[in-house]
């Protein structure tokens, strides 16, 4: 178990830009989860992925983020024309089914200059 | 998902036992009590999760009141590696995938 892996660890954008982020979870794990937390907050959902199927979305996930989850295994989190207000942590989980706890990640720290 | 309840803030003695509390007057009978911490810079790290019975494992023990309106984290002997932010949820676990809500958590800082 090597644990859920995110890459990258920091990313520093200008505003306006793309960015990517992926996420490798746990790999006997069907379910996958996106959150956000900024400096002094808890983390918020964003989004969740049963194998490869979205079936869960946020309301803070605005048409500018999009994530993918293609072969039910790796996922990726873009934000499109990034914003200062998205400079924030963003973390991946997973977990298997049931009561399972979820795993996370070290996360990816953008920043939006 | 219930609400839960926490101190901001806490401290604790090397060596000694740190206990958080949590309220979760609101909880229904199938929500669980889940306890993650987070070190700075780092993801939140699972600790353990309940139902109605005490549970125990490596890192600390879970003790839920009857009524199940409140819980208590007892880490036996605290270490300086212990100062996180810890967090108490409480989460519907019917086979559904309802995901965490995290409240702010408590600070508890392990003094030497």
């Amino acid at each position: 178990d090597t644990g859920v892996s995110q890459d990258p660890r920091h990313k520093i954008t200008k505003r306006g830009q793309n960015v990517t982020f992926r996420c490798d979870p746990i790999s006997e794990h069907n379910r996958l989860y996106w959150y956000r937390q900024t400096l002094g907050q808890g983390p918020e959902f964003l989004t969740y992925f049963q194998n490869e199927a979205q079936l869960e979305k946020s309301r803070l996930l605005s048409d500018r983020f999009s994530a993918e989850r293609p072969k039910g295994s790796f996922s990726t989190l873009e934000i499109q024309r990034t914003e200062q207000g998205d400079s924030a942590m963003y973390l991946c989980a997973s977990s298997s089914e049931g009561i399972s706890p979820l795993h996370f990640g070290n996360g990816t720290r953008l920043t939006v200059t | 998902d219930a609400k839960t309840t926490q101190p901001t803030s806490m401290d604790c003695a090397e060596g000694r036992a740190a206990n958080l509390p949590c309220n979760h007057s609101t909880i229904s009978g199938n929500e669980y009590v889940y306890w993650y911490r987070q070190i700075h810079s780092q993801g939140p790290q699972y600790i353990i999760h309940g139902l109605k019975n005490n549970e125990t494992n490596e890192m600390a023990s879970l003790i839920i009141t009857e009524d199940r309106k409140s819980s208590t984290l007892i880490l036996p002997h605290a270490t300086l590696r212990d100062t996180a932010v810890y967090y108490c949820i409480v989460r519907v676990a019917l086979g559904s995938a309802r995901q965490l809500t995290f409240g702010s958590g408590t600070q508890l800082t392990v003094l030497p």
